[in-house]
């Protein structure tokens, strides 16, 4: 079975640097997501991509935040000057256009030292 | 806008009795409702969704979940549980407008099975 699949799977940074997450969405999904899991807490929605463009984005996901598609397969989260607060479970989502269910990847568990 | 609210963040039963993990959502339109489960280590995984069709829904494991929309409910249930159910489970709804959707998630419940 297709499998949305992200890299790496842990992250060490130190503050203040920046990182990239990357994720290859399921090969003809073509609504592309970012959400993040703060230990302990819920799973957060960061921002959702179509088109080539942000199609709806959270008030997480402010000037810090981009995201990108740099070829016809990956799907990339950065985050510049990282904070302490940044460290969680990042975890990339794909879906077919008009079909509700998002596939998940196992996540990049990103630490801010 | 959308919410969903798990009711117990920690659900213990014996192995062979029933599960029932218990979501309530808000939505000012019509809905669509998942349950994810998470694995220790690992990413979310669909289990079953609900997307205005049957109102029963069966979905992987032998787990189900009704729709009732009278009650804003989205239980999950299971009639027998497995060692192998334990896990962290995360209802989730989102609304019909097509194309991509957000997902907002529930706070989860760790389910626990014991001997």
């Amino acid at each position: 079975e297709p499998e949305v699949t992200q890299t790496p799977s842990h992250q060490v940074t130190q503050m203040g640097q920046e990182v990239i997450l990357r994720c290859v969405p399921i090969s003809n999904h073509l609504y592309f997501y970012w959400y993040r899991q703060i230990l302990g807490q819920k799973v957060e929605f960061l921002v959702s991509f179509y088109n080539n463009e942000i199609s709806e984005k959270s008030e997480i996901f402010d000037d810090q935040f981009s995201v990108e598609r740099p070829d016809g397969s990956n799907f990339t989260l950065k985050i510049r000057s990282t904070k302490l607060e940044d460290s969680a479970m990042y975890f990339c989502a794909s879906s077919e256009v008009y079909q509700p269910a998002q596939h998940f990847g196992d996540g990049t568990r990103l630490s801010i030292l | 806008a959308q919410s969903v609210t798990q009711l117990g963040s920690h659900v213990s039963v014996s192995e062979g009795a029933l599960v029932l993990l218990r979501c309530n959502y808000s939505s000012s339109v019509p809905p669509y409702l998942f349950w994810y489960v998470q694995y220790p280590n690992q990413g979310l995984q669909l289990l079953l969704k609900y997307t205005s069709a049957a109102t029963l829904v069966k979905g992987i494991n032998g787990f189900e979940a009704e729709f009732k929309k009278s009650e804003t409910s989205f239980h999950l249930t299971k009639p027998s549980a497995h060692m192998s159910d334990a896990a962290e489970y995360f209802c989730a709804v989102s609304s019909i407008t097509g194309g991509g959707n957000k997902l907002t998630f529930g706070t989860g419940t760790q389910l626990k099975v014991e001997l």
